[in-house]
Formats: C-alpha cells, sequence, structure tokens
C-alpha cells in the first residue's frame, strides 16, 4: 500500500534558526495534510495543499505542494520553543480528496531556547 | 465546540480484560475515525464511519477489535480480549465532508491504553 516518507526523521535546531521538513510520496496528491502534534496529545491540523505549486503559510510556517504533486515541505522561519513538537503529514493516497488517510512516519523537532 | 471528546484519557488493564474507548465527535461531522499511534508503526487508521455506518474497517488489525457508532453524537471502540501488545495511543477523530470543509479531520486528545 502506498506511504507517504517524510524527512528528516528528527531535527534539533537552536532556537530562530530555520528549518525543512520534507513529505514524499510516489503517487499524486490531491490533498495534503499537515499535522502537528505536541508530546501527550492530540494532533492538530496546521495547512492543506491542493494545487500543483501552491504555498500556504500561517504565522512562521510555510507550507508548499511542488508541481507534481507528490512532495510537500514545511518551512519553519526562525524557530521558537513553541515549535516544537511531531510533524506529521497525511493523505489519501488513493483516490481524489478521500478520507482513507495514511500519515507519514513523523519528524520529531525540538528546538533549544 | 469542545472539539472531539475521548474517554478514558488513560487505561490501564490486564491481558484478557475487555478494553472499551469512548469518543463523541464534532457536532455535525459526518464522519469518525480511529487511529493507533505506536512507535514502530506510527499512525494508523483502523476504521471510519459516515453518516454512523462503518466505511472501510481494513485497518482493524484482528477481530479481537470491533467499534460501533449507535449514533452521531458517539463511537466506541472495543477490543476483547486485550492484549500486551494492543498497548497504544487510540485517537478518534471527526470531520466534515466537503469542498468548502476540506475534509480536515479534528483528532482527539487520544486514549493512552496500557495491557498489563
Amino acid at each position: 500500500s502506498q506511504e507517504l516518507e517524510q524527512s528528516p526523521q528528527s531535527l534539533i535546531v537552536q532556537e530562530g534558526k530555520n528549518l525543512t521538513i520534507n513529505c514524499t510520496s510516489s503517487k499524486t496528491l490531491y490533498g495534503l495534510y499537515w499535522y502537528k502534534q505536541k508530546y501527550g496529545e492530540g494532533l492538530i491540523f496546521l495547512m492543506m495543499l491542493q494545487k500543483g505549486g501552491e504555498e500556504k503559510s500561517h504565522e512562521k510556517i510555510t507550507a508548499k505542494l511542488d508541481e507534481k504533486k507528490q512532495q510537500s515541505s514545511l518551512h519553519i522561519t526562525a524557530s521558537q520553543p513553541s515549535h516544537a513538537g511531531i510533524y506529521l503529514c497525511g493523505a489519501d493516497p488513493n483516490r481524489p480528496y478521500g478520507q482513507n488517510f495514511v500519515f507519514g512516519p513523523g519528524t520529531r523537532l525540538s528546538v533549544l531556547p | 465546540d469542545a472539539g472531539v471528546i475521548q474517554s478514558p484519557r488513560h487505561e490501564v488493564t490486564e491481558m484478557g480484560q475487555e478494553v472499551t474507548l469512548r469518543c463523541k465527535p464534532i457536532s455535525g461531522h459526518d464522519y469518525l475515525f480511529w487511529y493507533r499511534q505506536t512507535m514502530m508503526r506510527g499512525l494508523e487508521l483502523l476504521i471510519y464511519f459516515n453518516n454512523n455506518v462503518p466505511i472501510d474497517d481494513s485497518g482493524m488489525p484482528e477481530d479481537r477489535f470491533s467499534a460501533k457508532m449507535p449514533n452521531a453524537s458517539f463511537s466506541t471502540l472495543k477490543i476483547q480480549p486485550s492484549e500486551p501488545r494492543d498497548s497504544a495511543v487510540y485517537f478518534c477523530a471527526s470531520s466534515l465532508k466537503g469542498f468548502l470543509a476540506k475534509n480536515i479531520q479534528y483528532f482527539g486528545a487520544g486514549t493512552r491504553l496500557s495491557v498489563l
């Protein structure tokens, strides 16, 4: 079955640094969702991308979907300790705009003050 | 809205016992999902419902697992009998399908299950 891959697996950065997390699929993505999970808590929706080349921003987090709609990146500018957590990408790889999600393994981000 | 509500938040039980996890979705949402998260396998979709009807239960690991949604505001995930390998965090999520809603799934805080 289709899987989403994420890189890196974990990331430790100094506060104030920029960072990028990647999510890759071998199938075309019709809807790619980014979530954040704080340790011991549920997933919080961040952003959703649909169109090739689409880019969305929320506060200091920017997500992009490439033109082929097979890779997405999440970029955090001037990271803060509040950005720490696990970032997961999710999608239904089998049909457009489906609900049968698979999630990537997650990227664990630590931000050192 | 209070969001998706799961109970209990923590459950510790002994092998062989029945475990029931509960979920109240966001009012008005027509999809409900049950996920399991472990270090080894990550976040896995177990089953999901649309308008209280199970649509896809291919992720349910064994017959020991069952899920019900008797009405639009309540769902249960039952494990009987429980085994140590069922230890995980179980999440419930709900969504409202449609172009405007963008199929965004909203997650509960999860139930951390430990089977001894």
